[in-house]
């Protein structure tokens, strides 16, 4: 069955360094997002991108944060200058059609912790 | 930014008994998820409902959209201890960003 990844699945970076978080969505899927999840508290969007651009983005994905897609399989982020703040498990998902009545298929997650 | 609020936060439960969890907004979704989450693991979609009232059952979990869509339930008949995890629920508006809920950390105790 296809799956969502995600590399790596553990990234230790320290304060003000620059991360990139991969995923690999589903092949045939045309819709692609983040969401991070803090420690204890519930999963948070970031972004949605399709057609090689941003479609929607909540109030946490700020300057510091991007996607890109820059061949055909990989769906990246970039948290430019990492904050403490910024340590949380960060799933990727994508979907068929971006509907809110697709389904959003998650990958395992990379866990990020910020010294 | 819609908030989902879901109860109770923590269930801890013998096996063979049933539970409803609960979750609640002050704003209309257009659709409805529920989600699986296991410890390291991304969540795992469960069901969708879109439609007020609708009712969808999935084996021994039965799910229901409320009438006004701002509300949704899940109910476990005689849960077991595989039934054990994090429960979320996330609601999606006419774009594609989905707003998930609390979570509610299920125990089935053998």
């Amino acid at each position: 069955e296809p799956e969502v990844t995600q590399t790596p699945s553990h990234q230790v970076t320290q304060m003000g360094q620059e991360v990139i978080l991969r995923c690999v969505p589903i092949s045939n899927h045309l819709y692609f997002y983040w969401y991070r999840q803090i420690l204890g508290q519930k999963v948070e969007f970031l972004v949605s991108f399709y057609n090689n651009e941003i479609s929607e983005k909540s109030e946490i994905f700020d300057d510091q944060f991007s996607v890109e897609r820059p061949d055909g399989s990989n769906f990246t982020l970039k948290i430019r200058s990492t904050k403490l703040e910024d340590s949380a498990m960060y799933f990727c998902a994508s979907s068929e059609v971006g509907t809110s009545r697709d389904t959003q298929y998650f990958g395992p997650g990379t866990r990020l912790t910020v010294l | 930014t819609q908030l989902l609020e879901q109860s109770p936060q923590f269930l801890s439960i013998q096996e063979g008994e049933n539970l409803t969890v609960y979750c609640n907004s002050s704003s209309v979704f257009s659709s409805l998820q529920w989600y699986r989450q296991e410890p390291g693991e991304g969540p795992v979609l469960l069901v969708t409902v879109v439609t007020g009232g609708e009712v969808k059952k999935l084996k021994r979990l039965t799910f229901q959209f409320g009438d006004a869509r701002k509300d949704s339930s899940l109910h476990i008949t005689a849960a077991q201890p595989g039934d054990t995890g994090l429960y979320l629920c996330a609601g999606g508006n006419t774009g594609n960003q989905f707003y998930f809920g609390t979570g509610t950390s299920l125990t089935v105790i053998p």
